[in-house]
């Protein structure tokens, strides 16, 4: 069974610059999650989405925003990119639902803005 | 809003020996689950146990335990029988038991800073 795969890797961006960020969920899992890992800042939630939609949402600017598609494949943007914003992003994917629900995590996309 | 908090940065253990990482949460929910988590340097991170909240029973998970004190408000993991394997960061996370408000889920999870787990032949 695949896990979680995360695409690019690695990319390197500007500042002001936009990024899209991809990642396929294990098949069968419903929900995915994103998570921003910086040294500073520790892991810290971005958003969720479940059947194409936004479930919860973290503290993060507009500049940062998703989208699930049918498949349940999602895509993160940040528009606008800002040096803070260079991170390792995770992504997780899950069943969905409302029980404790193991989240399967993807080696992550690691973004440098310069 | 609810904190996790990890007061070692970092642990070093002897290999076969135990070692047990600290975590403590801050909280106003009575209904939650806790996680600990393994990085693995340039690796997925993975799951490496869970507790209920509502369980008064600490989880075990073959070399990995934890010491749940819901009133203390703190959830430590002992590593037994300490491997190579083991050396990676480890996170403690908490996650809310309720469903969100307007149809929002409870799948978030709020992440300690971590503590870097060495392994010393």
């Amino acid at each position: 069974k695949a896990g979680v795969t995360q695409t690019p890797r690695y990319l390197i961006k500007t500042r002001g610059q936009q990024v899209t960020l991809s990642c396929s969920p294990i098949s069968g899992h419903r929900s995915v999650s994103w998570y921003q890992q910086t040294p500073g800042q520790g892991l810290q939630f971005l958003f969720e989405y479940f059947s194409e939609t936004q479930r919860n949402k973290g503290n993060f600017p507009g500049r940062f925003s998703g989208r699930q598609f049918s498949n349940s494949r999602s895509e993160m943007n940040v528009s606008t990119l800002e040096l803070g914003d260079s991170a390792l992003y995770l992504c997780a994917s899950s069943r969905g639902g409302a029980d404790t629900g193991e989240l399967f995590f993807g080696e992550g996309s690691r973004l440098t803005v310069l | 809003a609810q904190t996790v908090t990890q007061s070692q940065p970092e642990m070093s253990v002897q290999e076969a020996e135990t070692v047990t990482l600290s975590c403590t949460y801050d909280t106003s929910e009575s209904d939650y689950y806790l996680f600990w988590y393994k990085q693995p340097p340039s690796r997925q991170m993975i799951l490496v146990i869970r507790q209920e909240a509502y369980k008064q029973q600490n989880a075990t998970e073959n070399r990995f335990s934890v010491n749940f004190q819901k009133a203390a408000k703190s959830f430590s993991l002992k590593i037994s029988d300490s491997q190579l394997g083991d050396a990676a960061m480890y996170f403690c996370a908490y996650r809310s038991a309720k469903w969100g408000d307007s149809g929002g889920s409870n799948y978030k999870l709020t992440f300690g800073k971590g503590t870097l787990l060495t392994v010393n032949p």
